[in-house]
């Protein structure tokens, strides 16, 4: 049974600092992962999707990485802006189908 | 492309009454997931429609159930409220099977408060 963790629940960084959000996951056979951003009452935005054959994925400033050895993904954001502020969640397929496990998420909080 | 629609954005209900929310996918998208978040249990898995067919169920009450139509538009209910049941219920898309390979796409969501 897969299951999800991202620790810590909480970050602040000061603007222009490169972070790193941590994603850990139980089951090695996974089939992809992947990462959303949560404004506070909003749904949930699609950031980046890693298929289990791949090492990372990136999209302007995020990188997103996938280990399935160590049962880890990292989300990586350069020069961090204000406008990061958000919770980031990381999920992934239980099996085939529509189900997402996901993590606790991060709420990151970027000081001007 | 449009994106997910959800309506209600807001629901207040009280004890008792039951409850239908509404989700459109994205245009050409056949499968369409139902997630419960609350502060404390986050983000949890409801159930799972792909060609009007219940796909994948999570662990909860009977209570709670959906259905797909033709246009893939999807409905979930929810009888005999409880307080506890008072959370953003999201609604998310994907296009072909789901799940293994497919990107879900969220919907803005629908915040129901039971008092």
């Amino acid at each position: 049974k897969q299951e999800v963790t991202q620790i810590p629940a909480a970050l602040s960084v000061p603007e222009g600092e490169n972070l790193v959000l941590n994603c850990s996951f139980t089951d090695s056979a996974i089939y992809n992962l992947q990462w959303f951003r949560q404004d506070p009452g909003k749904g949930l935005t699609s950031l980046l999707l890693i298929q289990s054959s791949q090492r990372e994925q990136t999209s302007g400033r995020l990188n997103a990485s996938l280990d399935k050895s160590s049962g880890r993904s990292t989300l990586y954001i350069a020069a961090s802006q204000p406008g990061d502020s958000a919770t980031y969640l990381c999920a992934s397929p239980a099996g085939q189908g529509g189900k997402l496990i996901f993590g606790q998420g991060t709420e990151l909080s970027v000081k001007p | 492309k449009a994106g997910v629609t959800q309506t209600p954005r807001y629901l207040i209900k009280t004890r008792g009454q039951q409850v239908t929310l509404s989700c459109s996918p994205i245009s050409g998208h056949r499968s369409v997931s139902w997630y419960q978040q609350t502060p404390g249990q986050g983000l949890q898995f409801l159930f799972e429609y792909f060609s009007e067919t219940q796909r994948n169920k999570g662990n909860f009450p009977g209570r709670f159930s959906g259905r797909q139509f033709s246009n893939s538009r999807s409905e979930m209910n929810v009888s005999t409220l409880e307080l506890g049941d008072s959370a953003l219920y999201l609604c998310a898309s994907s296009p072909l099977a789901g799940g293994t390979t497919d990107t879900q796409y969220f919907g803005p969501g629908t915040r129901l408060t039971v008092l």
